[in-house]
């Protein structure tokens, strides 16, 4: 399967500022890329598609202000957490979808606003 | 909107054991049904998957997965786990039409004892 990274693995930041978190695929070109966010001890919850070259798509209820998603090439897409709040700590991963119908996930990035 | 649910949040057992953990899910169409594993401090890896024919599913590491239609359910088994076996297991639906997006279950987290 394709090979998928996360940066930064672990950010600690002070509540208001912004965070930009990168998925990048190594070794495939990805045209679709998904976000999700982990709570502790819960499932993944898909944030948004993203799709390269064009805008994301938003699940119901997820900020697209609030989460800004660029898909600006076949492999990075970053997720920007602006304005962070602490009910924003969460565990985001990234996956991209690979073929047929299969996704790979990157190793997540853990958040955490004070 | 298709939903999935994992019936067993937490599961105990003792090396040796056997294993089943519960995944249904709610889609009247066709469906792709996976179990992901995520071992304590690792991504998401695929266990096994099932897109047709055969509904038994063999996967990695002795498991494997039976698709009951009628049920609409997907439950993983395992004949005897191991200690290396704790972690938590998702499973997962990606229903028609819907390109790469896969909907979770809540994750069932397994202890195995040693």
């Amino acid at each position: 399967g394709a090979v998928v990274s996360q940066h930064p693995s672990w950010v600690i930041c002070k509540s208001g500022t912004s965070v930009k978190i990168e998925c990048r695929s190594l070794d495939f070109q990805a045209t679709t890329m998904f976000w999700y966010r982990q709570f502790p001890k819960q499932s993944l919850m898909l944030m948004a598609t993203s799709n390269e070259g064009s805008k994301a798509t938003y699940e119901q209820g997820v900020e697209k202000d609030k989460f800004l998603i660029n898909h600006a090439s076949l492999t990075l897409s970053t997720l920007t957490v602006t304005s962070a709040h602490p009910e924003d700590s969460s565990f985001y991963i990234c996956s991209l979808g690979g073929g047929p119908y299969e996704q790979y996930f990157g190793p997540g990035t853990r958040l955490t606003v004070t | 909107a298709q939903s999935v649910s994992q019936h067993n949040h937490h599961v105990i057992l003792s090396e040796a054991a056997s294993l089943e953990l519960g995944c249904n899910y709610s889609y009247g169409g066709t469906v792709n049904l996976f179990w992901y594993v995520q071992y304590p401090g690792q991504h998401l890896q695929l266990l096994l998957k099932y897109f047709s024919g055969d509904p038994l599913v063999k996967g990695i590491k002795g498991f494997e997965a039976e698709f009951i239609k009628s049920k609409f359910s997907f439950n993983l088994r395992k004949p005897s786990v191991q200690w290396s076996d704790t972690a938590e297991y998702f499973c997962a639906v990606r229903a028609q039409n819907a390109g790469n997006m896969l909907t979770f279950g809540g994750g069932t987290r397994l202890m195995v004892k040693p």
